[in-house]
Parts: structure tokens; C-alpha cells; sequence
């Protein structure tokens, strides 16, 4: 069973459209985190939401946490070719303690 | 600062061989992970630890076993591999802050079984 779900799974996308990747889940999240993977290499770290409505920005990349603490979205404007990758969201789950619950992943793939 | 390292990078296996792929930190965490990673399955918790000499199970811990004799090292080890082993690791640390396990990875270890 898939703790989180991320959709979609795959996008392809011109330069300069904008686009939205969803993390969702029905178990409540002490803290949420997005990832960023390319490939050969290991995930990095974008941002951690912690608060229900949290919103926080980076550059062209706005994260929004649930009020419920039960789901999380990215959302990119204006995308360039350098924002290829794998997205991941990962929730730290009140009841799991110390682990990390990661979802399957969007593979973004931006076309100049 | 050199951060997560693994070693080694590749590896390929036969059926049945054993291997211990090993993960070292320079940042002082407390816990360490180890994932691996499939197409379409995204990361998956083998096992892990929340400080030097402990160890848990994660997701997916059968065919693994891990140990943490120095706080900077988490060794995973193989001790029969199969096919199904054919993956990519990943190793992880972080020290928790206020209910958030922002984690650091390493470049990863890709190994084969044949």
C-alpha cells in the first residue's frame, strides 16, 4: 500500500508553460519535504513544510502544504529545461517516528 | 566537508555471492537510512538507525542486514543475493529537528545481480 501518491507520474512539458505535481495521502504528516533527483544521482533536498496552509517559495517553485497536514503540491512557473528531474514528496508520519514515507515520484521533463 | 559517501558506485553480483556496501558521514548525524530505489516504486526504507548501535527494520528488510558500529558509518550487508536485489541503494542521514527528518543522500550504488 502506497502511503503517499504523487501525480502525475510523468510530464513533459515546453519551456515557459507552467505546472503543477501533487502529493497526496490519507495519513496525517508531522513535516513534508520535496526532492529533487537527477539522474545518476542521489535525491536533494528543496524545502520542508511543517505547518498546516504553509506556503513557501523558491524562485520559480511554490510548495503549499494542506491545512490537514494530509497532502502537499509544487507547483513551477515559467519552466525551464534545467528543472528536469524526478520530483519526489516525502512525509515524516506522526505514528512512524523517525521515518521517512517517500511517494513513487513525478519525472518532469521540460523541452526548450 | 565530503557529506554522504558510498562505496562502491557499481557493482555486479552472482546469485548466491554476499557484499557489504558501506555508507560514511562527515556531518555528525544521529540517524541513518538505507533505501533502494526501482522504476515506478520510488525509495523504499531497507533499514535504519537512530544513533551509533542500533538498528531497525524498515519496509523492505529481508535478504539485509545492516550494522552501525561507529556513528559515521552504516554498512549494509548481502549475505545470499538474489536477482530481485537488482537495484539502486541509497544511503541517508539527518539529525531530527521539531518533527522534520530533512535528509542528506549519497550518490548511490548500483548493483546487479546475475
Amino acid at each position: 500500500t502506497q502511503l503517499l501518491e504523487q501525480s502525475p507520474q510523468f510530464l513533459s512539458i515546453q519551456e515557459g508553460e507552467n505546472l503543477t505535481v501533487y502529493c497526496n495521502s490519507s495519513s496525517v504528516f508531522s513535516s513534508l519535504q520535496w526532492y529533487r533527483q537527477e539522474p545518476g544521482e542521489g535525491p536533494v533536498l528543496l524545502v520542508t513544510v511543517v505547518t498546516g496552509g504553509e506556503v513557501k517559495k523558491l524562485k520559480r517553485l511554490t510548495f503549499q502544504f494542506g491545512d490537514a497536514r494530509k497532502d502537499s503540491s509544487l507547483h513551477i512557473t515559467a519552466a525551464q529545461p534545467g528543472d528536469t528531474g524526478l520530483y519526489l514528496c516525502a512525509g515524516a508520519i506522526l505514528t512512524s517516528g523517525s521515518r521517512l514515507t517517500f511517494g513513487e515520484g513525478t519525472q518532469l521533463t521540460v523541452n526548450p | 566537508n565530503a557529506g554522504v559517501t558510498q562505496t562502491p558506485k557499481f557493482r555486479v553480483l552472482k546469485t548466491g555471492q554476499s557484499m557489504t556496501l558501506l555508507c560514511a558521514q562527515d556531518m555528525n548525524h544521529e540517524y541513518m537510512y538505507w533505501y533502494r530505489q526501482d522504476p515506478g516504486m520510488g525509495l523504499r526504507l531497507i533499514h535504519y538507525s537512530v544513533g551509533e548501535g542500533t538498528t531497525a527494520k524498515g519496509e523492505v528488510p529481508d535478504g539485509y542486514n545492516v550494522s552501525r558500529l561507529k556513528k559515521q558509518n552504516f554498512l549494509l550487508g548481502l549475505e545470499s543475493a538474489a536477482p530481485s536485489q537488482t537495484s539502486v541503494y541509497f544511503c541517508a542521514s539527518c539529525t531530527p529537528a521539531g518533527g522534520s527528518y530533512e535528509q542528506y543522500f549519497g550518490p548511490g550504488t548500483r548493483l546487479t545481480v546475475t
